[in-house]
């Protein structure tokens, strides 16, 4: 159960696109299609940005989305707006009922 | 409204034993997987254990197994984390999800501080 790899930070600014790595294994990320994102602000409850790979919760912005290859899946934010300024956490199930978290990214909007 | 709402954190000595509840309301509960989420201080989320949706089947992460046990009770739309044993490494809030496309509903979270 060792924690997936995401980049401990990125940035942007206003209106460009950024794209958050989250890398695996074939025994979680790579092996089934079921990696989720959430989006957290300081002090705040996690929210569900993206699961199953590429869906999109009902009031989630389109200019997020969601993509896999191999044992990388990646979130990418188009239209970078201030208010995007978060925490992201990629989630992946690891096979035998369990899930894998990634360490988390810093995103921030210049 | 749809909601879970957690209850039962608290400060503990080492070794100690703590019943974290989450109680569900506005959806088929008993429907639902279920999932514990914990975070320690300014450190990211890490997956606890999952409870299928009839109780018959659990999974625990490695760091708590042995010492923690989901479980839920359909009939009062609750779902629960007994932990015993517990470390200083525990300290942690307590998230309890709803585990359908995605962990889709998250409750506001309960504090456990384990301290000498």
């Amino acid at each position: 159960q060792s924690a997936l790899t995401q980049p401990r930070s990125v940035s942007g600014s206003p209106g460009q696109s950024v794209t958050i790595s989250c890398t695996g294994t074939s025994s979680d990320v790579g092996g089934y299609n079921y990696v989720s994102w959430y989006q957290q602000y300081p002090g705040k409850v996690p929210k569900l940005m993206i699961y199953d790979v590429t869906n999109r919760p009902s009031g989630v912005p389109d200019r997020f989305s969601g993509s896999k290859s191999g044992n990388t899946a990646s979130l990418t934010i188009s239209g970078l707006q201030a208010e995007d300024e978060a925490d992201y956490y990629c989630c992946s199930y690891a096979g035998s009922n369990t899930l894998v978290f990634g360490g988390g990214t810093k995103l921030t909007v210049l | 409204e749809v909601q879970l709402v957690e209850s039962g954190g608290g400060l503990v000595q080492p070794g100690g034993s703590l019943r974290l509840s989450c109680a569900a309301s506005g959806f088929r509960f008993s429907s639902n997987s279920m999932d514990w989420v914990r975070q320690a201080p300014g450190k990211g989320l890490v997956w606890v254990a999952r409870i299928h949706s009839d109780g018959s089947s659990t999974n625990h992460a490695d760091s708590v197994k042995g010492r923690f046990t989901i479980s839920r009770d359909n009939a009062k739309n609750t779902l629960y984390l007994q932990m015993n044993s517990l470390r200083v490494e525990d300290t942690a809030v307590y998230y309890c999800t709803r585990d359908f496309g995605g962990l889709s509903l998250w409750g506001q979270g309960t504090v456990v501080t384990v301290s000498s």
